[in-house]
């Protein structure tokens, strides 16, 4: 199975602020990486597919970078709907998995 | 709009099974695949298997292999998960999420989920 790791599990930052996450691969996933957001209660959301492509109705100030291994999911300007926690996941190859998650909470 | 509407909440004793359902609408069913996703309380989302558009071929996980079945009813466009042999650690959020299929593959639309609980 492929692991995904990401870092850090959790940050806190404050409104406007720029955060980037990253996710690391155990083995190449080309570009098969997807972002989600989950909200406390609630089922996740896509934000990002296939690494960079933002999915409809998703704000601009999301961003996703990177290839092979190493992926990045960046908000420029965070805004107070944007605490929650974030979930990259590999459709690369079966079984599916998601990272552990990281938690931004307001400082 | 599309949206999943999934069955309530379920409480089951160890050893017995569920029956979890997703009812899709403003799409048809047989243009996409269908997920499965559960995610423990406090934990990450798990992937456990999904039915593909022509509701012939489903793929599971490995981890459930045996202990799981999913299907579909076009008619009423209905998926359905159903987990057998419960045990206290199947106690989960459990969701479906669409698969556009296409050569990129994601979720791009989840149920609101269904807590399954595991209890004596």
């Amino acid at each position: 199975d492929i692991q995904m790791t990401q870092s850090p599990s959790s940050l806190s930052a404050s409104v406007g602020d720029r955060v980037t996450i990253t996710c690391r691969a155990s083995q190449t996933i080309s570009s098969y990486l997807n972002w989600y957001q989950q909200q406390p209660g609630k089922a996740p959301k896509l934000l990002i597919y296939t690494t960079s492509s933002l999915h409809s109705g998703v704000p601009s100030r999301f961003s996703g970078s990177g290839s092979g291994t190493d992926f990045t999911l960046t908000i420029s300007g965070l805004q107070p709907e944007d605490f929650a926690t974030y979930y990259c996941q590999q459709s690369s190859s079966t079984p599916w998995t998601f990272g552990q998650g990281t938690k931004v909470e307001i400082k | 709009q599309v949206q999943l509407v999934q069955s309530g909440a379920e409480v089951r004793k160890p050893g017995a099974s569920v029956k979890v359902s997703c009812k899709a609408s403003g799409y048809t069913l047989r243009g996409y695949f269908m997920h499965w996703v559960r995610q423990a309380p406090g934990q990450g989302p798990e992937w456990m298997g999904w039915i593909n558009p022509n509701g012939d071929a489903p793929k599971y996980a490995q981890k459930f292999q045996g202990r799981v079945t999913m299907t579909r009813d076009t008619s009423i466009s209905t998926a359905y998960m159903e987990l057998h042999n419960l045990r206290s650690d199947d106690t989960a959020v459990y969701y479906c999420a669409r698969d556009p299929g296409t050569i990129w593959r994601y979720f791009d639309y989840w149920g609101q989920g269904a807590l399954v609980t595991v209890s004596s």
